[in-house]
């Protein structure tokens, strides 16, 4: 089964808001609320940002949220902040046999 | 503070293997679902493999499946991921990563910890 689809690339000055988005199809991110996002600065592990579409780790930001409306979810990140900059990944539950899909990551470059 | 570290990533030549391991620094393996996660050079993260910590099911992704094999030692507190039969695809970082589900039976399908990874080169 294919990745799920993000953008290659999103960019945003500090303070604004940008959106990523995750489009799948209705065998994973349609079919469960099991979407997850990390975010990843190259050599470092990647960190959990959101998981159950809305859900926020302790201690991640409150700038950072989650969003699902049919086979497309979204994460949000409010207030810009130059630390942000990263690449995202969005993953879901893709069911038995497939088990779990990722995107294939967005490179957020804060200008 | 729980850390996972891998290590026994290095070049190895087609058709050869190789075996990983993550050590975590103080969570059992026995009570959580342990991932293998891998980002190919310039590619996205692509999940690779899970076991379940109380019984030791495992599945995978159908690119490694009879391939690779995930398993883990509870008295180590280590999880390994032996690969045979590799290819030049296979290159690429691995990562080890926790579910947080803590029965030892059961999935979030999240990742709440991973480790820094170990590159698996696999080239003639």
């Amino acid at each position: 089964q294919s990745a799920l689809t993000q953008p290659a690339s999103v960019s945003g000055s500090p303070g604004q808001s940008i959106t990523i988005s995750c489009t799948g199809t209705n065998n994973d991110v349609g079919n469960y609320n099991l979407v997850s996002w990390y975010q990843h600065h190259p050599g470092k592990a990647p960190k959990l940002i959101i998981y159950e579409v809305i859900k926020r780790p302790s201690g991640v930001s409150n700038r950072f949220s989650g969003s699902k409306s049919g086979n497309t979810a979204s994460l949000t990140i409010s207030g810009l902040q130059t630390e942000d900059e990263a690449d995202y990944y969005c993953c879901s539950y893709a069911g038995s046999f497939t088990w779990v899909l990722f995107g294939g990551g967005t490179k957020l470059t804060v200008l | 503070e729980v850390q996972l570290l891998e290590s026994g990533g290095g070049l190895v030549q087609p058709g050869g293997s190789l075996r990983l391991s993550c050590a975590d620094s103080g969570l059992s393996f026995s009570t959580y679902a342990m991932n293998w996660v891998r980002q190919a050079p310039g590619k996205g993260l692509e999940w690779v493999s899970v076991i379940r910590g109380r019984d030791g099911t495992a599945y995978y992704a159908d690119s490694v499946k009879g391939r690779f094999t995930i398993s883990r030692d509870k008295s180590k507190n280590t999880l390994y991921l032996q690969m045979n039969s590799l290819r030049t695809e296979d290159t690429a970082v691995y990562y080890c990563a926790r579910d947080p589900c803590g029965n030892g039976l059961c999935h979030y399908w999240y990742f709440d910890l991973w480790g820094r990874g170990t590159l698996v080169t696999v080239s003639s």
